[in-house]
């Protein structure tokens, strides 16, 4: 059974600072995504990551994934408040994209 | 382009009733997606459509949970005899990829559940 742990769950940092979320996962895939969930809100696509080694950047946030490590990464630079809000990682299981195993989420409050 | 539509938004029942969600993928997708997000879990996929036929219902609860798509487009779930662990989002998904290629999947703005 596909396993997919995010850490932390539950980050508060303050603006400006950098971090990190790190999603592991416990099986083979080659394809990874970053969603963005605003409290009573949808999932948000933010970045779709399709090879070992694919980068991607959008703003202030970047993700990285690493097929061998089974390991993602979230990285946050020069945190701002717009960009509290939950973020979820999701492992494709089937390697046709069609099947999405969430992670627990992380869970990103920034403070003035 | 219109995204994925749902209804209702919210719903509070009393355990053992019936609930039904309905929604609305984008136009074209052929893959329908129903999760289950309980609060503070990452969402949990309960079944996937291609087309009208079931592609993957392996974690639905088939004892009160059901579901179809019969014209291909839109799509039912429905929960019969709710239970109180059953309060949670249910957020329908679509893709427009067929099976074997990249397939991002678009969410609705889900269906909260409440159940007393």
């Amino acid at each position: 059974e596909l396993k997919v742990e995010q850490n932390p769950l539950f980050l508060s940092m303050q603006e400006g600072k950098n971090y990190t979320i790190y999603c592991n996962y416990s099986t083979t895939s080659d394809r990874l995504y970053w969603y963005r969930q605003d409290p009573g809100k949808s999932l948000e696509s933010l970045f779709v990551l399709l090879s070992n080694g694919a980068v991607k950047q959008e703003g202030r946030l970047m993700a990285s994934l690493d097929t061998k490590a089974r390991l993602s990464t979230l990285h946050i630079t020069a945190a701002v408040h717009d960009l509290s809000a939950t973020y979820f990682c999701a492992v494709d299981r089937t390697g046709t994209a069609s099947k999405l195993t969430f992670g627990t989420g992380t869970r990103l409050q920034v403070t003035l | 382009e219109a995204g994925v539509a749902q209804s209702p938004r919210y719903k509070i029942i009393e355990k053992r009733q019936s609930v039904a969600f309905w929604c609305n993928p984008i136009s074209g997708h052929a893959t329908l997606y129903w999760y289950q997000q309980i609060l503070g879990q990452g969402p949990k996929l309960l079944i996937q459509f291609q087309n009208n036929g079931v592609v993957d219902d392996s974690q639905l609860p088939k004892d009160r949970f059901s579901a179809e798509r019969l014209k291909g487009v839109d799509s039912t779930l429905k929960i019969q005899p709710a239970k109180l662990e059953d309060s949670a989002v249910y957020l329908c998904a679509s893709s427009g990829r067929l099976a074997g290629s990249y397939n991002e999947q678009f969410f609705g703005p889900g269906t909260r559940l409440t159940v007393l």
